[in-house]
């Protein structure tokens, strides 16, 4: 069946160090491929998306690209601040059907 | 614009008591509807999910029931907590099959003691 695996946590970083979160997924035809953030007891907010092959998605200095031929999904970030501290999903849907495939997450944690 | 609440926010409750969660959804028709759980510093769980008014469907055997009573409103239920029922609830909303990109609510924190 269709999953999503991700880079164990935690993370932690310097102020402005270079982010990369590794993202990599099972799934039979074209899904798309979401990057979700999750703020200290808050809910899920979409990060960034990706429909079709090598779409890159993008939003607050994050991206990550969608590469079918590795079947990967990273996320990427140049410079990171002390307000990305938070923990970061990776997940997957089909087109055609009602369900999403989360990752564990991984833990961000940035010091200045 | 499309908004998802979700109460209470936190809840603390005695093992054996009744549970009820409850999720609205405005400014959308017919959503996908969906309740995850969250345990302490692990990944999201699938509990349940609905398409439609009275339809659900779940995904692992468990203490917990959904219910939909109406097309925006998707209710957690319990008619006796467990230890293990402790965790972070989230509700979600989706447009059905565009991309199926999921919306969450701000959660409930559930403690059972």
């Amino acid at each position: 069946g269709d999953s999503v695996t991700q880079m164990e946590g935690p993370v932690t970083l310097s102020e402005e160090a270079f982010l990369t979160i590794n993202c990599t997924y099972t799934a039979t035809g074209y899904p798309s491929l979401f990057w979700y953030v999750q703020y200290p007891g808050e809910g899920l907010q979409l990060l960034l998306k990706a429909t079709k092959a090598d779409d890159k998605g993008s939003n607050k200095g994050f991206e990550a690209t969608y590469r079918k031929e590795t079947t990967s999904f990273h996320l990427e970030k140049g410079s990171v601040q002390v307000s990305d501290s938070a923990v970061y999903f990776c997940a997957l849907s089909q087109n055609t059907g009602n369900q999403f495939y989360f990752g564990t997450g991984t833990s961000l944690t940035v010091i200045p | 614009s499309q908004t998802i609440h979700q109460w209470p926010a936190t809840l603390v409750q005695p093992v054996g008591s009744p549970l009820s969660l409850e999720c609205t959804v405005e400014g959308t028709s017919n959503p996908n509807l969906y309740w995850y759980r969250q345990a302490a510093g692990r990944g999201l769980q699938l509990l349940f999910y609905s398409v439609g008014i009275g339809q659900i469907s779940s995904e692992v055997p468990q203490n917990l029931s959904a219910s939909r009573p109406q097309d925006r409103q998707f209710i957690l239920s319990s008619k006796k907590l467990l230890l293990s029922d402790s965790g972070f609830y989230l509700c979600a909303w989706s447009v059905t099959f565009i991309y199926n990109e999921q919306f969450f609510g701000p959660g409930t924190r559930l403690t059972v003691l």
